[in-house]
């Protein structure tokens, strides 16, 4: 079955610019959530979304927001972009109660400049 | 908040030696896992430990975790140049649905 699908794969915006980026989770996996990796602060969570409701919250600033439609399929929207903004976007999902873990998507890497 | 940690944040071997990285959580996890992350790539869920003092193995993986629930650790025996990559172990924040936390990170380079 097919993976978890993040668009676009690659993003430069300029300092101030908005950017909105997708996620496609696996088909039947209702939990989508969403991480910063960068390579001073290591995996960081973002949000996670169940059933188009934002269930958790990570310690980010009200410039990052997302939201959860009824496929499943999620965005994360971040405004007013810094550029400690540049990170590596991940989208996980994964099956809530099994053992399987998180299924990543291959990432939207975001450059601001 | 949870915080997890992992030690060596870096470390190099000679193929064919073994290596292993630790995982310790600051409160008792239900559950802990591991990932593997390739340079370049996107982490990769190995397996989930849920079982105090459990113990269980994927070719020359081997995955335990701790009676108390509260530290981990993957010992690589014979290691090979395609274990190259980044070892993340993470547990579920408390009644926290499906959030993780994540340890930094053990970054494995093996020298043929």
């Amino acid at each position: 079955k097919a993976g978890v699908t993040q668009t676009p794969r690659y993003l430069i915006k300029t300092r101030g610019q908005q950017v909105t980026l997708s996620c496609s989770p696996i088909s039947g996996h209702r939990s989508v959530s969403w991480y910063q990796q960068t390579p001073g602060q290591g995996l960081q969570f973002l949000f996670e979304y169940f059933s188009e409701t934002q269930r958790n919250k990570g310690n980010f600033p009200g410039r990052f927001s997302g939201r959860q439609f009824s496929n499943s399929r999620s965005e994360m929207n971040v405004s007013t972009l810094e550029l400690g903004d540049s990170a590596l976007y991940l989208c996980a999902s994964s099956f809530p109660g099994a053992n399987y873990g998180y299924t990543f998507g291959s990432g939207t890497r975001l450059t601001v400049v | 908040g949870q915080q997890v940690m992992q030690i060596p944040q870096y470390q190099h071997v000679q193929e064919g030696e073994d290596f292993t990285t630790y995982c310790n959580s600051s409160t008792t996890l239900s559950n802990i896992q591991w990932y593997k992350q390739r340079p370049g790539g996107h982490p990769v869920f190995l397996i989930q430990l849920v079982k105090s003092g459990e113990v269980k193995k994927q070719k020359r993986l081997t995955f335990q975790f701790g009676e108390a629930k509260k530290n981990s650790s993957l010992h690589i025996t014979a290691t090979q140049t395609t274990d190259v990559g980044t070892y993340f172990c993470a547990g579920p924040e408390n009644n926290a649905g499906n959030m993780l936390t994540f340890g930094g990170g053990t970054r494995l380079m093996v020298k043929p």
